[in-house]
């Protein structure tokens, strides 16, 4: 199985910091990589698919990047409502798998 | 606008079977461009996927066997929903169950659409 692994695991922020994520995969799946955003008691939200495509509806301060094996989320700009945790995902082969998340709390 | 509902017991004995299931309103399970999945959610163990169905021309159905065996997942045509199994459930299998539809573009597939979850609870 294809292990995702995340860092930080959480970060401090405060409204308007730029915010980076990163994922890093076990093996090399291209660009097969999707990030969520969980918000507490809810389901996942998909946010970005391909590493860099952003899903419709999601605000530009989001994007995607990376090949291979390391991958980013980045916020350039930090609102109120991107706090939340932040899930990585390969789609590379089955069975697919997470990254453990990153947790973006206020600083 | 498409929507998963999912209905199923929330407390299970252990040695029993987990049951859920979920119905899809806009969107059919026979859709030959969307999967079908289940997911779940501990805080031990995070996010796990444990498998999906789909139709191509012929259903197909992939687990993830390392994540928990025993697990079965059907479509059910006549009432456009799909369904969770798994089999003899321990206190490990207390969880956050989500369906959710699978998209895919290019090869890549991903989850765009999500249940609301049902908190399962493994306990005598």
């Amino acid at each position: 199985d294809i292990q995702m692994t995340q860092s930080p695991s959480s970060l401090s922020a405060s409204v308007g910091d730029r915010v980076i994520i990163t994922c890093r995969a076990s093996q090399s799946i291209s660009m097969y990589v999707n990030w969520y955003q969980q918000k507490a008691g809810k389901a996942p939200k998909f946010l970005v698919y391909a590493a860099s495509t952003l899903q419709s509806g999601v605000p530009s301060r989001f994007s995607g990047s990376g090949s291979g094996t390391d991958f980013t989320l980045t916020i350039s700009s930090l609102q109120p409502e991107d706090f939340a945790t932040y899930y990585c995902q390969q789609s590379y082969n089955v069975p697919l798998t997470f990254g453990g998340g990153t947790k973006v709390e206020v600083k | 606008q498409v929507q998963l509902q999912q209905s199923g017991p929330g407390l299970v004995k252990p040695s029993q079977t987990l049951s859920l299931t979920c119905a899809i309103s806009g969107d059919s399970v026979s859709s030959n461009s969307a999967a079908w999945n289940w997911i779940r959610q501990s805080p031990s163990r995070g996010l796990e996927w444990l498998g999906r169905t789909y139709y191509r021309s012929k259903w197909y159905n992939e687990y993830a066997v390392s994540v928990r065996s025993g697990i079965i997942i059907n479509a059910d045509t006549s009432k456009n929903q799909f369904s969770l199994q798994v089999n003899s459930v321990n206190p490990e299998d207390t969880a956050v169950y989500y369906c959710a539809r699978g998209g895919q573009l290019s090869n890549h597939w991903y989850f765009d659409l999500w249940g609301r979850g049902t908190l399962v609870t493994v306990s005598s």
